[in-house]
């Protein structure tokens, strides 16, 4: 079993859509989550950490569930410029701070 | 800041050379790390350093070897190309504080024929 498992799409949505991405984690004491954003031929950056409350930055919200050790993304009214693959991305609190990278879902916004 | 730079961005090697790939931070972290991508294989950790002075294996080491050359530079060297080293390579680095993750460099596309 992967440590971090992503569907990895693509998911084809129209502008406006609402979409939704899940990730799973294996390591039950990792304690950083993060959602990292990939453009064709770029390197990831980061879009957004995951709390344990949840948190929303403008159309983004990220979620956490320890309990079934799952992180979601929702990104609501989708635009072109969301076209991307997205990094569901852990780090198991290590002495190295190694993260453990998903394989990533590719979103494709169209018009 | 320009954050982290890769050099240089394409390479094309026949098998058996060598060559280094360079990666530099000036955000002044402790921790820099090596990855290297391929299709359906997502971010694979190949070394890493946690200061200046230490370097440690990741996932995939084999064919590679590093330099923590300073605070600020982390050196990949591929001492006898493969084909199966063809692939994106990444440099990040890392210090504890408010966001608490990685930043990547825009990486070295090198093809090994």
């Amino acid at each position: 079993r992967k440590e971090v498992e992503q569907d990895p799409g693509p998911f084809n949505v129209p502008e406006g859509a609402t979409v939704a991405f899940n990730c799973t984690y294996s390591n039950s004491a990792s304690q950083s989550f993060f959602w990292y954003r990939q453009d064709c031929r770029k390197e990831p950056k980061l879009l957004m950490s995951v709390y344990s409350s949840g948190n929303e930055d403008g159309r983004f919200t990220a979620q956490l569930n320890r309990a079934s050790q799952y992180i979601s993304l929702l990104i609501r009214d989708s635009k072109l410029s969301d076209s991307a693959t997205y990094l569901c991305v852990v780090n198991p609190n290590n002495a190295g701070n190694m993260l453990t990278f998903g394989g990533g879902t590719r979103l494709m916004v169209k018009p | 800041n320009a954050g982290v730079t890769q050099t240089p961005k394409f390479q094309v090697l026949k098998t058996g050379q060598s060559m280094t790939l360079q990666c530099a931070q000036d955000m002044n972290h402790n921790s820099m790390y090596w990855y290297r991508q391929d299709p359906g294989m997502g971010l694979r950790l190949i070394y890493y350093s946690a200061s200046e002075g230490t370097t440690d294996k990741g996932e995939v080491p084999n064919g590679y070897n590093v330099s923590r050359l300073n605070k600020r530079e982390f050196s990949l060297r591929l001492e006898s190309a493969a084909p199966s080293q063809t692939s994106v390579y990444f440099c990040a680095s890392y210090q504890a504080g408010s966001t608490d993750t990685q930043y990547f460099g825009p990486g070295t596309r090198l093809t090994v024929l």
